[in-house]
């Protein structure tokens, strides 16, 4: 079965480092997120992605944020400086078809979890 | 008002028994809802989706949608030891935003043997 993805599994960088978060989508699949869990707390939505372009993003994906995706192929999420509160596990999602569509079931990576001292 | 509410639980059941658990949302206008089981640790793996008002029945798993109250629920039948994990709620609807789903806290569900 076709399956999202994502590396490193687990990444620890010191405060202010810069990291960056790979996935690799299903390949017919067009849009792309990505979502961060901190320990204990909800799924929470960071950004979309469709067309090489941000569709939506929340109030969490501030100017520390950005993702690209470069060769087609690769999907990532660098974070230029972190912060203490930026360690929680990271998912990208991708889904075929666009809400709506008969297609729009997000199917979740296995995560990046991401550790910040 | 939080867009999607679930209790966290623990929701303890014996092993065989049916597992209820529920959810409810705010925005009147959501269209499409799924139910996602997510083991400590791991990432979110959908079990099923509904769209409109009444049950929809997969396996031992059926959820069950009311668009008047705001409601929907996912019973699992002849519950296994397996089915302990925490189970996600969430939404889609054009008014949290276009491209996204929104998740809910999630329900920790154990099944005693």
């Amino acid at each position: 079965e076709p399956e999202v993805t994502q590396t490193p599994s687990h990444q620890v960088t010191q405060m202010g480092q810069e990291v960056i978060l790979r996935c690799v989508p299903i390949s017919n699949h067009l849009y792309f997120y990505w979502y961060r869990q901190i320990l204990g707390q909800k799924v929470e939505f960071l950004v979309s992605f469709y067309n090489n372009e941000i569709s939506e993003k929340s109030e969490i994906f501030d100017d520390q944020f950005s993702v690209e995706r470069p060769d087609g192929s690769n999907f990532t999420l660098k974070i230029r400086s972190t912060k203490l509160e930026d360690s929680a596990m990271y998912f990208c999602a991708t889904m075929r078809g666009r809400w709506g569509s008969g297609a729009n079931v997000l199917t979740f990576g296995a995560g990046s979890r991401l550790t910040v001292l | 008002q939080k867009e999607v509410e679930q209790n966290s639980g623990p929701l303890s059941v014996p092993e065989g028994a049916i597992a209820s658990l529920n959810c409810t949302y705010s925005d009147r206008g959501s269209q499409s809802f799924f139910w996602y089981r997510q083991y400590s640790g791991k990432s979110p793996e959908l079990i099923m989706f509904i769209y409109s008002n009444g049950d929809k029945e997969d396996g031992r798993f059926t959820a069950q949608l009311n668009k008047a109250s705001q409601y929907v629920s996912l019973l699992i039948r002849d519950s296994q030891p397996s089915d302990s994990a925490t189970y996600l709620c969430a939404v889609h609807s054009t008014n949290f935003g276009n491209e996204k789903l929104t998740f809910g806290t999630g329900t920790r569900l154990t099944i005693i043997p």
